[in-house]
């Protein structure tokens, strides 16, 4: 199956500065990576994802990165504010055929006012 | 409101006790998930359902049984539970095809075991 490392597994950054959560995976016919944040007491929900024919992909202050030679794909949160304190996860589907997501171990961010 | 609902969002058991868990989604999605989270392992997965057939059963204990009568129910039926299996219990579901697409959350179930 999938394993996906995330690291760091807490951040604190200063508002207004940027913020990158990197993750790795195992399976090499992985081709979704999605991103969840969870806010305290709440459900995770997605806030951005690449596909595997995609190097980049922006939307507004978030960004991500994906190397499929290296196995790993990043998350970057510029012009960081308090409402992006929250818990990021990474996660990879297993290769083909399969239903089954797997996450990284989440990333504490603290964006300090 | 994501579409999915679950019951109860607190629990509070004995280790003797049964109870069962029930998710239900709105949304008209095929495939729907279990997911146990605890300090130990984040967003650890339990099973998965693609039109009510089990696809995915990740080495869990079998005092957890899980049931997906249809495409839209997914229960999660325990007993005789330890202590660590004290955690929040997500439900997700999502449209599509194996490998790719988004998971709709729902807003878990508070597990508590004396």
């Amino acid at each position: 199956g999938e394993n996906v490392e995330q690291h760091p597994s807490t951040l604190s950054v200063q508002e207004g500065d940027s913020a990158v959560i990197k993750c790795t995976y195992s399976d090499s016919a992985s081709n979704y990576f999605p991103w969840y944040k969870q806010e305290l007491g709440k459900r995770p929900q997605l806030i951005i994802d690449i596909r595997s024919n995609v190097g980049e992909k922006k939307d507004q202050r978030i960004a991500v990165t994906l190397n499929k030679t290296a196995k790993h794909f990043s998350l970057h949160i510029t012009e960081t504010q308090p409402e992006d304190s929250a818990v990021y996860f990474c996660a990879a589907y297993s290769g083909a055929g399969s239903y089954q997501l797997t996450f990284g171990k989440g990333t504490k961010l603290s964006v300090i006012p | 409101e994501t579409g999915v609902t679950q019951t109860p969002r607190h629990l509070v058991m004995g280790m003797t006790n049964k109870k069962s868990l029930k998710c239900e989604q709105h949304l008209g999605h095929n495939a729907m998930y279990w997911y146990k989270q605890s300090a130990k392992k984040p967003l650890e997965l339990m099973f998965v359902y693609n039109f009510k057939e089990q696809t995915e059963n990740n080495s869990v204990p079998s005092r957890f049984s899980p049931e997906c009568p249809n495409s839209s129910h997914l229960f999660l039926h325990l007993h005789t539970l330890q202590p660590e299996d004290s955690a929040l219990y997500l439900c997700a579901s999502r449209l599509g095809a194996e490998n790719t697409g988004e998971l709709f959350f729902g807003e878990g179930s508070r597990l508590t075991v004396l």
